[in-house]
């Protein structure tokens, strides 16, 4: 499969601890993003990374939300002592500029399944 | 900053009717791109449909139509002929001037047979 994987599919934990969500782009993607989709709401930017620059953690949320991307490909988002309101979908996407002068955002995201998060 | 508003939280269209989702935009770039993604139940996101905003002619693929008005800041989609498939969330997206796209709320879409 070619696609964009997030595992795990369900995450249920109790408040304060911490999860690991993970995503696998698509190979050659050099873009990727984390996005919260909360009920009702649209996409929430959390995270960005490009190539071996320094990710963009601008949406981040709190100090709680961290991530890394190894190698160019594979991304981790640990949330620390998770809260109720962590509850979410977290989605990854990932996507390639195209073009001397194009932006990734430009072009067509590629969505993972995501992970839903539910914080007792 | 850019904003993208979808003012219709839910929509519902008989089976092989005509339906359209409302999206209106507001960036301060000359260049940008509008989407509109779809994310049916416990499915992943895809795109149906782009539009560059420098490009007068509207987006068609296949049922997917966009009306594109820039004066108005405007991107609506038209879905003809619905199926049953198409049942969904509908989210509007916009990219200009930088690597971060803005999305809409969502439009909840129910095709009714």
């Amino acid at each position: 499969g070619a696609g964009v994987s997030q595992s795990p599919s369900n995450k249920v934990t109790e408040k304060g601890k911490d999860v690991e969500l993970r995503c696998d782009p698509i190979s050659g993607h050099t873009a990727l993003y984390w996005y919260r989709q909360s009920l009702g709401q649209g996409l929430e930017f959390l995270i960005y990374f490009q190539g071996n620059s320094a990710p963009d953690k601008s949406g981040l949320p709190s100090d709680r939300f961290s991530a890394e991307r190894t190698g160019g490909s594979v991304s981790t988002l640990t949330i620390q002592r998770t809260q109720q309101e962590d509850s979410a979908v977290y989605l990854c996407a990932s996507s390639i500029p195209k073009g001397l002068a194009a932006l990734p955002s430009y072009n067509e995201q590629f969505f993972g399944p995501g992970t839903r998060l539910t914080v007792l | 900053a850019q904003t993208v508003t979808q003012s219709q939280p839910e929509m519902s269209v008989q089976e092989a009717e005509t339906v359209t989702l409302s999206c209106t935009y507001d960036t301060s770039e000359n260049n940008y791109y509008l989407f509109w993604y779809k994310q049916p139940p416990s499915r992943q996101m895809i795109l149906v449909i782009r539009q560059e905003a420098y490009k007068q002619q509207n987006a068609t693929e296949n049922r997917f139509s966009v009306n594109f008005q820039k004066a108005a800041k405007s991107f609506s989609l038209k879905i003809s002929d619905s199926q049953l498939g198409d049942t969904a969330m509908y989210f509007c997206a916009l990219s200009g001037g930088s690597y971060i796209p803005t999305f809409g709320r969502g439009t909840s879409l129910i095709v009714h047979p």
